[in-house]
């Protein structure tokens, strides 16, 4: 147990439904960040948040809506999704931006 | 741009062996590296993260090195355990641009067999 929990495990969503991602962490860390592993691809970084404020959108596509109420939340909305992104989630946080990351154990989603 | 390349992509060893894992990146301009364990499925774990102004870092059987003018780093495990099978990762934090964007590699998927 890293500190940092994702809900659901796993989802199976079609094409025009709208689910949601839940990431808590119970660290005390200001920095929360979403990442995405495809199938042989390297993890990529999808959007960070320091002390609720979003300060990085990797070119992430508007069907992925981030939202962070509070340090210690982070969710990842979906709508309107592709095959393609089919995936493990990843959610981490760190103390600050910089220092280590902890990782949760993902939300592996498969979009039909 | 940065990219962090893992080689090889898989590796099998007899347990008990020692074994040293590679990753080498293109822009020496980093402000730290660091190695990640992924069981299948699950998320990372983080092993061990070398600033850029050490050498090395140790943590149990677990050795990490960086050589920032060459552009590599190694994992070294020793006495190697079937627990040890996983997927290694390595990813960099850019020094300049990106800071807040960690570069990871594509892995080396380690098993060690009994």
């Amino acid at each position: 147990e890293t500190g940092v929990t994702q809900t659901p495990r796993h989802l199976v969503m079609g094409m025009t439904n709208k689910k949601s991602l839940k990431c808590e962490q119970h660290l005390g860390h200001n920095a929360m960040y979403w990442y995405k592993q495809s199938a042989k691809k390297p993890l990529e970084l999808m959007f960070v948040y320091n002390f609720k404020e979003q300060t990085e959108n990797n070119s992430v596509p508007s069907r992925f809506s981030p939202e962070c109420p509070n340090s210690s939340h982070l969710f990842l909305h979906l709508h309107t999704l592709q095959p393609e992104d089919s995936a493990l989630y990843l959610c981490a946080s760190s103390p600050q931006v910089m220092e280590k990351l902890f990782f949760g154990s993902g939300t592996q989603l498969s979009v039909l | 741009k940065q990219e962090v390349t893992q080689i090889p992509a898989a590796l099998s060893v007899p347990e008990g062996e020692n074994l040293v894992l590679n990753c080498s990146f293109t822009d020496s301009a980093i402000y730290n590296l660091q190695w990640f364990r992924q069981d299948p499925g699950k998320g990372l774990t983080s092993l061990l993260l070398i600033q850029s102004s050490q050498r090395e870092q140790t943590s149990g059987r677990l050795n990490a090195s960086l050589d920032k003018s060459s552009g590599r780093s190694t994992l070294y495990i020793a006495a190697s355990q079937p627990g040890d099978s996983a997927t290694y990762l390595c990813a960099v934090r850019p020094l300049i641009q990106g800071a807040q964007k960690l570069v990871f590699g594509q892995g080396t998927r380690l098993t060690i067999n009994p």
